[in-house]
C-alpha cells in the first residue's frame, strides 16, 4: 500500500529552527510537495522536490533523498504566523497526490 | 500563482436538503479538479477527481450518488451533496492542478464549511 509518516505534533520556539521530516512508500513518484494549512483554511503550496537535494526558498528549505524515500521542511527564524500544520504529499506514478496526516507545528514565544 | 475560487463559503442547512458547492479556476484552464474533505484535526481525504466533460472519479467508499459532481466547463466544477445528513457535515476543500505551472501543484480553493443541522 501507500504511506506517507510525518510527525504529529512539534513544538518550537519563535526565533529558533525547526526540522519537519516525511518518510513515504509510494507506487512510483513524481515529485513531493510541502503545504502550509493554517487552522480552519486551504493548504498552501510550499516547495517541491522532484531531485535529490535541498531546495531554499527564503526563510523556508526542503530536502528530498529518493532512495531513502525521504524529504524533510526545514523552517528557519521561525515567527508565530508559522504555526500551523505542515503537509507532506507525494504524487505517485498515476500524477495522484498521496497526502500524510499532517504535523502541527506550535511556536512558543 | 493561479486562483481557485470556491462559492459558498460556508453554509447551513437542514437534514435532507441538497447542498451544491462551486470551483472555479479564475485564471487558468483546468482539465482537472480535485475534491477533498477533511474533517477536524484530520488530514485532506480525496473524495474524487473531476474531470472536464467527462465522468468523475471517485475513491473508494465515496457514494457517487450522494456527492454528484460535474464539471461541465475548463474553469467550473461542482460538488452537490444530496439529501445531506450532520454527519457530512466538514470542511469541503477543491482544488486545480494548473497545466502551465512549474511544479504540477495542486492549488487550492480557500474552502467550504458546511454544517448539516
Amino acid at each position: 500500500g501507500q504511506n506517507i509518516d510525518q510527525p504529529t505534533e512539534m513544538t518550537a520556539t519563535e526565533g529558533a529552527i525547526v526540522q519537519i521530516n516525511c518518510t513515504y512508500q509510494t507506487s512510483g513518484f513524481n515529485g513531493l510537495f510541502w503545504y502550509q494549512q493554517h487552522a480552519g483554511e486551504a493548504p498552501t503550496f510550499l516547495s517541491y522536490n522532484v531531485l535529490d537535494g535541498l531546495e531554499e526558498k527564503g526563510r523556508f528549505s526542503s530536502f528530498l533523498s529518493r532512495s531513502k524515500g525521504y524529504s524533510y521542511l526545514l523552517l528557519k527564524e521561525l515567527q508565530m504566523k508559522d504555526s500551523a500544520s505542515y503537509l507532506c504529499a507525494v504524487l505517485d506514478s498515476n500524477y495522484q497526490l498521496i497526502w500524510g496526516a499532517g504535523t502541527k507545528l506550535i511556536i512558543k514565544p | 500563482g493561479a486562483v481557485v475560487s470556491q462559492h459558498p463559503s460556508w453554509v447551513i442547512c437542514k437534514s435532507g436538503t441538497s447542498v451544491k458547492i462551486e470551483c472555479r479556476s479564475l485564471d487558468f484552464q483546468a482539465t482537472t479538479m480535485f475534491w477533498y474533505r477533511q474533517f477536524p484535526k484530520q488530514s485532506l481525504m480525496l473524495m474524487a477527481t473531476s474531470n472536464e466533460g467527462s465522468k468523475a472519479t471517485y475513491e473508494q467508499g465515496v457514494e457517487k450518488d450522494k456527492f454528484l459532481i460535474n464539471h461541465a466547463s475548463l474553469t467550473l466544477s461542482t460538488l452537490t451533496v444530496t439529501s445531506a445528513h450532520p454527519e457530512d457535515s466538514s470542511f469541503y476543500i477543491c482544488s486545480a492542478r494548473d497545466p502551465s505551472g512549474d511544479y504540477n501543484e495542486q492549488f487550492f480553493g480557500p474552502g467550504t464549511r458546511l454544517t448539516v443541522l
